[in-house]
């Protein structure tokens, strides 16, 4: 089984451009959720997706956006890029959504790799 | 805001030293997790626990849930050069949708021949 597939893998891009990560889940995985990773801050939760429904969103502004579709697969868009959004972008399916059993496994992608300059 | 400090930041030893790892909040979680990720790849999932005081054995990786469900410890036994890596708790928020795994700030461990 294929696991979880994250284009591109890196990206570089200038200040004020906008962005569109793109996540496939696992085969039969219905819940993605995305995340950020900066040496900083370590890694943030962004949002969650299910059945094409963001159930849970985090704590950043609304340049950050997302979409699932009807084959599960996720997009997420970063609207005008700041320095700061530069991090590596980390994708995660699991089976069922959050809180439905407390144990579900997440399985993570490589990650896409954004510079902003 | 749920927080789980990690603790060492960083750790540098040499092959066949033990070590432990220590993960800390003072939030209850109904389950937590360790991940460890390499240079280049997303986190990979290394075991859950669930049950306060559930010891959970990998190998030469032995995980600890603490009692109160707030804590938990990774201790290597023997380490080798192929354990280096960043390691990362992440917690399971009880009663709340709001946010899926809070991770932890990580340990980052370089395993030296």
């Amino acid at each position: 089984k294929a696991g979880v597939t994250q284009t591109p893998r890196y990206l570089i891009k200038t200040r004020g451009q906008q962005v569109t990560l793109s996540c496939s889940p696992i085969s039969g995985h219905r819940s993605v959720s995305w995340y950020q990773q900066t040496p900083g801050q370590g890694l943030q939760f962004l949002f969650e997706y299910f059945s094409e429904t963001q159930r849970n969103k985090g704590n950043f502004p609304g340049r950050f956006s997302g979409r699932q579709f009807s084959n599960s697969r996720s997009e997420m868009n970063v609207s005008t890029l700041e320095l700061g959004d530069s991090a590596l972008y980390l994708c995660a399916s699991s089976l069922y959504p959050s809180g439905s059993s407390g144990q579900e496994t997440q399985y993570f992608g490589p990650g896409t790799r954004l510079l902003v300059l | 805001t749920q927080l789980l400090e990690q603790s060492p930041q960083f750790l540098s030893i040499q092959e066949g030293e033990n070590l432990t790892v220590y993960c800390n909040s003072s939030s209850v979680f109904s389950s937590l997790q360790w991940y460890r990720q390499e240079p280049g790849e997303g986190p990979v999932l290394l075991v859950t626990v669930v049950t306060g005081g559930e010891v959970k054995k990998l190998k030469r990786l032995t995980f600890q849930f603490g009692d109160a469900r707030k804590d938990s410890s990774l201790h290597i036994t023997a380490a080798q050069p192929g354990d280096t890596g960043l390691y990362l708790c992440a917690g399971e928020a009880m009663n709340t949708g709001f946010q899926k795994l809070v991770f932890g700030t990580g340990t980052r461990l370089l395993v030296s021949p």
